[in-house]
């Protein structure tokens, strides 16, 4: 049974960068689209963006787009968030998540997510 | 973006009870290629990542018990838990995905 293993907690400095990795565990991505989804402390769900592995292609959330890139080494079945010039509402908890192959193509929504990086961004 | 409006923000339900919440979007969510609605809704107990319940905002996922289901259509969406359990204390996510960003609401909290 496949499981979205993610990297563990960091804590970061404002205007650093972070990179967030999620990896297929028992199986692939197989070809599904991943995407990131962050948690603010006791807060609700934001969706960031995501990629389809098998065309490269990314959507991103326009207030996040520029700041965040997404990627997948599909040498290694990892897909990776990186947030670069973090602030301090960028803590929170960050979940990759599978998009459902019965979702069409541009219209997602997810039924595997890891269980949560949570990046802290504290001076 | 289409804005995601969930209510009650929270609910108190005795065990074995009815327990039902609202999602409205404020645009439709209809997709025309299929006739369906873009809603799911999700589950997120404290600790967890959030759980896919239904799709379509009437699909069941698979393993999910059927004292849940979904309905509506448009804009205003309902999730209905049939008999409460205690295993059901949890918060509870809509999520559009006709349009990006894709966009939760801000969840309603199911409490015993």
């Amino acid at each position: 049974q496949v499981q979205l293993v993610q990297s563990g907690a960091e804590v970061k400095k404002p205007g650093s960068s972070v990179k967030v990795s999620c990896k297929a565990s028992g199986g692939t991505f197989s070809n599904s689209a991943i995407s990131w989804v962050r948690q603010a402390p006791g807060q609700g769900l934001e969706w960031m963006g995501g990629i389809i592995p098998m065309f490269g292609t990314t959507k991103f959330a326009q207030n996040l787009h520029g700041r965040v890139t997404i990627s997948v080494d599909e040498s290694t079945g990892i897909a990776y968030m990186e947030m670069s010039s973090l602030r301090s509402d960028d803590t929170a908890v960050y979940y990759c998540a599978r998009v459902s192959s019965n979702s069409p193509l541009n219209h997602w929504y997810f039924d595997l997510w890891g269980r949560g990086s949570l990046v802290t961004v504290s001076s | 973006d289409i804005v995601m409006t969930q209510s009650p923000d929270s609910l108190a339900v005795s065990l074995g009870a009815r327990a039902t919440f609202n999602c409205k979007s404020s645009q439709s969510l209809l997709f025309s290629s299929n006739n369906e609605n873009c809603l799911a809704w999700y589950q997120q107990k404290p600790g967890q990542p959030p759980r896919l319940l239904i799709s379509w905002a009437s699909t069941r996922e698979s393993g999910v018990p059927d004292r849940f289901s979904g309905s509506g259509s448009g804009t205003d969406f309902t999730l209905t838990i049939s008999s409460l359990e205690a295993e059901d204390v949890a918060v509870y996510y809509c999520q559009q995905y006709h349009t990006t960003p894709w966009t939760f609401g801000q969840g309603t909290k199911v409490e015993i």
